[in-house]
């Protein structure tokens, strides 16, 4: 069945460096990615997402890059703060029926000060 | 504006036990979700709601039941509960497909 692949599982990075998390999904016909952040004994929030019709979005200090040849796709936080401290999951699903979201294991970053 | 509000916040239970779990969203979103959360598995789909009166399986589906009250609430079932089904249960809404979702603040259940 279909799967999205995240890693790392653990990140760990001092603060103003960037961090970056990828992903890679199985289902060809997936054409929008969401990332989700979720803190600690919070719920999952959405913080950016892509179309498969492009191939990188920005907001402010995060991005993300998709490989739809590759089926890659990527979030990337630039000078990261200790509130990016939680766990990210990234998810796939198709835009016609794409009420069958698949997300990621999840990566729990930690952004030391 | 409450986005989606889900209820309890937490429960216990004993296995064989039966109980649902109630779901309201505000934003007059076409599509629900209900997903559970195991540790180092992420979130996983049990039943989806495309529009209100339809109700579809989704990878965990088994051991669950859903209702689709009006657009507003979609309720999860447990008819028997067992201990396999501890985890934290997040109700969800988004405006269709491939869009992105809202998620209420969780519902922690045990099954002992």
């Amino acid at each position: 069945g279909e799967n999205v692949e995240q890693h790392p599982s653990t990140l760990s990075v001092q603060e103003g460096d960037s961090a970056v998390i990828k992903c890679t999904y199985s289902d060809s016909a997936s054409n929008y990615f969401p990332w989700y952040k979720q803190e600690l004994g919070k719920r999952p929030q959405l913080i950016i997402d892509i179309r498969s019709n492009v191939g990188e979005k920005k907001d402010q200090r995060i991005a993300v890059t998709l490989n739809k040849t590759a089926k890659h796709f990527s979030l990337h936080i630039t000078e990261t703060q200790p509130e990016d401290s939680a766990v990210y999951f990234c998810a796939a699903s198709r835009g016609i029926g794409g009420f069958k979201t698949i997300f990621g294991a999840g990566t729990r970053l930690f952004v030391k000060a | 504006n409450a986005g989606v509000t889900q209820t309890p916040k937490f429960q216990v239970l004993k296995t064989g036990q039966s109980m649902t779990l109630q779901c309201a969203q505000d934003m007059n979103h076409n599509s629900m979700y209900w997903y559970r959360q195991d540790p180092g598995m992420g979130l996983r789909l049990i039943y989806y709601s495309a529009s209100e009166g339809t109700t579809d399986k989704g990878e965990v589906p088994n051991g669950y039941n859903v209702s689709r009250l009006n657009k507003r609430e979609f309720s999860l079932r447990l008819e028997s509960a067992a201990p396999s089904q501890t985890s934290v249960y997040f109700c969800a809404s988004s405006g269709g497909q491939g869009l992105g979702a809202f998620f209420g603040q969780g519902t922690r259940l045990t099954v002992v």
